[in-house]
């Protein structure tokens, strides 16, 4: 069945460091990806998605390429702040759509220090 | 933000205790969705709704019940709690589409002891 793996935190970083975080799936056709991100003690919301092949979501200086070859979806940022530590999860939607149920990675946790 | 509230937030109960967890929406979307949240598992569907009375499984549905008698309600019932099911639950709603973006409650905090 389709499922998605990300890379396995915590990655902690220092203030104004470049973040990659690793996503990749595995899907028949071609589902619609998703990075939501998760605040302390707060609910899941959406940071930024792409729902076709090499469409580009960004939201917050965060982008994420769909890359239908290499069946990737990393997130990165040029520059992290201290308020950019949450989990983030990666997700998708699958081709044959039940009711827009997500599938998600298990999440990874960002730590930013000053 | 979307207009989605749980209650209770926090809950503390015994096992063998039934409890009802319940998810409120004002957006009138068609979908609704309960997940637990554990460490290393990410979020795990245990039910989800298409509509008033209409709800199917999730890959965790063992030991939980759901129903949804209104559009804007949806209740997730453990009917004898067990210590296992001590987590983090969200309700989300979403229009349902390939495409479309779920939107999540701030969660309840159920510890059974």
């Amino acid at each position: 069945g389709d499922s998605v793996t990300q890379m396995e935190g915590p990655v902690t970083l220092s203030e104004e460091a470049f973040l990659t975080i690793n996503c990749t799936y595995t899907a028949t056709g071609y589902p619609s990806l998703f990075w939501y991100v998760q605040y302390p003690g707060e609910g899941l919301q959406l940071l930024l998605k792409a729902t076709k092949a090499d469409d580009k979501g960004s939201n917050k200086g965060f982008e994420a390429t769909y890359r239908k070859e290499t069946t990737s979806f990393h997130l990165e940022k040029g520059s992290v702040q201290v308020s950019d530590s949450a989990v983030y999860f990666c997700a998708l939607i699958p081709s044959y759509n039940q009711g827009g149920k997500l599938i998600f990675g298990q999440g990874t946790e960002l730590s930013v220090k000053p | 933000d979307a207009g989605i509230t749980q209650s209770p937030r926090h809950k503390v109960t015994e096992t063998g205790t039934p409890v009802t967890l319940r998810c409120h929406q004002t957006e009138n979307h068609r979908y609704m969705y309960w997940y637990r949240q554990d460490p290393g598992h990410g979020l795990r569907l245990i039910h989800y709704s298409y509509g008033v009375k209409d709800t199917d499984k999730g890959e965790v549905s063992d030991g939980y019940s759901v129903s949804r008698s209104k559009t804007e309600d949806f209740l997730l019932t453990l009917e004898s709690a067990t210590s296992s099911q001590t987590s983090v639950y969200f309700c989300a709603i979403s229009s349902g589409g390939r495409k479309e973006t779920q939107y999540f409650g701030p969660g309840t905090r159920l510890l059974v002891l």
